[in-house]
């Protein structure tokens, strides 16, 4: 198994863009985890899914953010419109026993 | 409210010598506590946790319930040790959500 893989890497997009963060579970995981990790805040846990579920979007930053997992192998995290304060590391994760989190690689976003 | 706080966003040692990185919390209830580590280059990936009472590459925490804390010890670090290194809680209850503080970079110098 390949782990958590997100895409794009690394995404550099204009202020006002619509950005759009994709992720693949690992398969057999029931729980799907969006995390952005900023110096200045470290880990903030933004939405969580269980049986593609969102089960805790407490931490979605606004109206601006929004999460789906359309089924259990795959999960977006969209930005729109984007602003420069979004600019962060956003990372996936997924797990199957609580809460042991197997996270991705993470997105670099910068916004311009 | 749930929070983990980790004091030192940077920690230096030297090769041999003792390492303490600090992490509190306030919650509650009963927790779980992990602790997750990043090396360069690498995933996030879980070092370990409070309920396993266990040493994993020396390392070990301890659960303090009446200081809240849960600091992760090691008694010689190694250069390989130097990551990043995030604490958590889990409110437990049905619930797979992880909180995380705000991370300790450990350098470990030669």
């Amino acid at each position: 198994d390949a782990g958590v893989i997100q895409s794009p890497r690394h995404e550099v997009t204009e202020m006002g863009q619509e950005v759009t963060l994709r992720c693949k579970p690992i398969s057999g995981h029931n729980s799907l985890f969006w995390y952005r990790q900023t110096m200045m805040r470290g880990l903030e846990l933004l939405i969580y899914f269980n049986n593609n579920v969102p089960i805790d979007d407490s931490g979605m930053p606004e109206d601006r953010f929004s999460a789906k997992m359309p089924n259990a192998s795959f999960s977006t995290l969209k930005i729109q419109p984007s602003e420069p304060r979004d600019s962060a590391v956003y990372f996936c994760a997924s797990s199957l026993e609580g809460p042991k989190l197997f996270f991705g690689s993470g997105t670099q976003l910068s916004v311009l | 409210a749930q929070r983990v706080t980790q004091p030192e966003k940077l920690l230096s040692v030297f090769k041999g010598a003792p390492v303490e990185l600090k992490c509190n919390y306030s919650y509650s209830g009963s927790p779980e506590l992990f602790w997750y580590v990043q090396y360069s280059r690498q995933r996030l990936q879980l070092l370990l946790r409070h309920i396993s009472r266990e040493s994993i590459k020396g390392f070990t925490a301890d659960l303090n319930k009446g200081e809240t804390s849960f600091h992760l010890k090691k008694p010689f670090a190694q250069e390989e040790d130097s990551a990043m290194y995030y604490c958590a809680l889990s409110p437990g209850l049905n619930t797979d959500k992880l909180i995380f503080g705000t991370g300790t970079r450990l350098q470990v110098f030669p």
